[in-house]
């Protein structure tokens, strides 16, 4: 079974941009979860989707945002990028939402730099 | 609060010693533990979790972690430490009130040989 895939892997931008990042997870998982890594303020999560829905959110601002389609691929979306932005965004799917019982099982995440 | 604690950035052990990667929790309710290992340039790899049952865990490449309820503590361990098992390595317990999956800060965990 392949694993989770994110596209693009590594992605430079400048301030002021936006950007689109893809998840695609492990075929019959339906739920996908969003986490930005730093170096100074480790794994924050983001949101999670299930059945296209956005079940749970992070404390980010609403410049982050995502949606998730049909087929369980998710995308999410950074507006107005800043410096701070800069992480590795990394994206998990699991069988079902919530994460009680269900590991998650991770991308390799996408490299995001903002200059 | 919710909230998982790794109270060591780095640990380091020579290869054939025993390792141990600390973890400390607070959680409302029945804790949900897990640990996952990160390597250079990849995504997180679930090792393994604790919902109920036996405290002691095992998981994937000859991990083990033992719960303990009355120290909120679950850490990671192995008998004899491989070069290979050098990497970065959480820990993360689920908030059932705020329904997220709630990370450490992370362990480097070098092992010389």
């Amino acid at each position: 079974k392949a694993g989770v895939t994110q596209t693009p892997r590594y992605l430079i931008k400048t301030r002021g941009q936006q950007v689109t990042l893809s998840c695609s997870p492990i075929s019959g998982h339906r739920s996908v979860s969003w986490y930005q890594q730093t170096p100074g303020q480790g794994l924050q999560f983001l949101f999670e989707y299930f059945s296209e829905t956005q079940r749970n959110k992070g404390n980010f601002p609403g410049r982050f945002s995502g949606r998730q389609f049909s087929n369980s691929r998710s995308e999410m979306n950074v507006s107005t990028l800043e410096l701070g932005d800069s992480a590795l965004y990394l994206c998990a799917s699991s069988l079902e939402a919530g994460g009680r019982h269900n590991e998650q099982f991770f991308g390799p995440g996408t490299r995001l730099t903002v200059l | 609060a919710q909230s998982v604690a790794q109270p060591e950035d780095q640990v380091n052990v020579a290869e054939g010693n025993p390792l141990t990667v600390k973890c400390t929790y607070s959680v409302s309710g029945n804790p949900y533990l897990f640990w996952y290992v990160q390597y250079p340039n990849r995504g997180l790899q679930f090792l393994l979790k604790y919902i109920t049952g036996d405290n002691l865990v095992k998981g994937s490449y000859g991990f083990e972690a033992e719960f303990n309820k009355s120290q909120t503590s679950f850490h990671l361990k192995k008998p004899s430490a491989l070069v290979s098992d050098s990497a970065l390595y959480f820990c993360a317990v689920f908030s059932g009130n705020t329904g997220k999956l709630i990370f450490g800060q992370g362990t480097t965990l070098q092992v010389k040989p």
